[in-house]
């Protein structure tokens, strides 16, 4: 198994830009989750989602959107890229109700 | 407001020293995980404590759980450079709706282990 991918794995934008942060994962787990990690502030929960078809809001949704059309998929948009959303995003999935497995992330920059 | 706190934010010693880190809490948890991450990579799940009270051993690294779930430490024995990283705490809150919410991470204990 790959685990959890994501990709990009760097990326840079421009403000009012868009992109979407891919994550897949292969080992069927029903709950995924986008979190970011700031320097100095630990990760913090964007979204989530239980299952296909079902996503909620964590923490610190304001300024993305997710979809989940597929239990191995998991993707992130930022619609309009701002200074703010700097920051390493992280992609988790489980299965139990405990132990979450991590991609390596995505560092995006926005300028 | 940050739910979890851990101590010491930074911590530089020699090999071979042991050392101990803090992670505590207000609030109850159901459970308790220790994560590692190294620069670049995401965190790594060391071990995940449920029981209050409970310690577990991973080779030189003892992880315990305070009696009321609100907090944990990491003790580690004869720490060694292979050790450096980010040690995260993140925890399920007790009353979240079975944890499918997510973790709550604490900011982080930085680790340096020199030779």
């Amino acid at each position: 198994n790959a685990g959890v991918t994501q990709t990009p794995k760097f990326r840079i934008l421009k403000i009012g830009q868009s992109m979407t942060l891919q994550c897949t994962q292969d080992m069927n787990h029903n709950y995924m989750y986008w979190y970011r990690q700031d320097p100095g502030m630990g990760l913090k929960l964007i979204y989530y989602s239980v299952g296909a078809g079902i996503t909620d809001k964590g923490e610190v949704p304001n300024g993305y959107n997710v979809s989940r059309s597929t239990t191995e998929d998991f993707p992130l948009r930022l619609e309009l890229a701002a200074p703010s959303q700097t920051s390493v995003y992280f992609c988790a999935s489980r299965r139990t109700q405990e132990t979450q497995y991590f991609g390596p992330g995505t560092r995006l920059l926005v300028l | 407001t940050q739910l979890l706190e851990q101590s010491p934010q930074f911590l530089s010693i020699q090999e071979g020293e042991n050392l101990t880190v803090y992670c505590n809490s207000s609030s109850v948890f159901s459970s308790l995980q220790w994560y590692r991450q190294e620069p670049g990579e995401g965190p790594v799940l060391l071990v995940t404590v449920v029981t209050g009270g409970e310690v577990k051993k991973l080779k030189r690294l003892t992880f315990q759980f305070g009696d009321a779930r609100k907090d944990s430490s990491l003790h580690i024995t004869a720490a060694q450079p292979g050790d450096t990283g980010l040690y995260l705490c993140a925890g399920s809150l007790m009353y979240s709706g079975g944890g499918a919410d997510g973790l709550t991470f604490g900011k982080g204990t930085h680790l340096i282990i020199q030779p």
